[in-house]
């Protein structure tokens, strides 16, 4: 079975521009979580999804958006781009139910992004 | 804010040394803690999610310990050896729907 899959592996953006990252889950999984990874620190969670609504959200600004779509596939978007956004962006899918935070988290290689 | 806190920062052993690692996070509110194992050039993997105080879980040569009580989990190798090189990282999930992840301790196990 594949695992979660992420596009694209890397990506290179100017401040100012608009991005989105893709990422389709185990199949059969239904939570999809987002985080973002600097250099030197642990991943930050950004969203959680579940069943298309959002479940959780971390402490970034509005300029971060997601969503989730009827075959469990997500998307984070990300507008009006900064250099402190360069970062790699890791998805995670989970297989069971609502609390599913209390499972363990199946991630994707990742995007790394960078901006200049 | 809710901080976990892992240490040390790293951590150089020798092959066949036993080695142990903490994760440091808050103790009300509990709801469960994660523990990955993240390799260079690849995606983090699961090692073990606990969600009761006084769960030890093992997988082969790692195992773990939690206590929440008192805010604390354990992850021990047993035996170290090269492969087991990588970063480990904990993760406190509480009452709000978020995983909090530590900075993780970065092990080289040296041939």
């Amino acid at each position: 079975d594949a695992g979660v899959t992420q596009s694209p592996t890397h990506l290179i953006k100017t401040r100012g521009q608009q991005v989105t990252l893709r990422c389709s889950p185990i199949s059969g999984h239904k939570s999809v979580s987002w985080y973002q990874q600097v250099l030197g620190q642990g991943p930050q969670f950004i969203f959680q999804y579940y069943e298309k609504e959002e479940r959780g959200r971390g402490n970034f600004p509005d300029r971060f958006s997601a969503r989730q779509f009827p075959n469990y596939s997500s998307e984070l978007n990300v507008n009006a781009l900064l250099l402190g956004d360069s970062a790699l962006y890791l998805c995670a899918s989970s297989s069971t139910g609502r609390d599913n935070l209390n499972q363990p988290q199946h991630f994707g290689d990742g995007t790394r992004l960078s901006i200049l | 804010i809710l901080n976990v806190e892992q240490s040390p920062q790293s951590l150089h052993v020798q092959e066949g040394d036993s080695t142990n690692f903490t994760c440091s996070f808050p103790s009300s509110n509990f709801y469960a803690l994660h523990w990955y194992r993240w390799e260079t050039a690849k995606s983090p993997e699961a090692l073990f999610v606990m969600t009761l105080n006084g769960d030890e879980k093992k997988k082969g040569r790692i195992s773990a310990t939690l206590n929440t009580k008192e805010g604390y989990s354990y992850l021990y190798i047993k035996g170290s050896q090269p492969e087991d090189s990588a970063t480990y990282l904990c993760a406190f999930k509480g009452a709000t729907n978020k995983l909090i992840f530590g900075t993780g301790t970065l092990l080289a196990v040296q041939p």
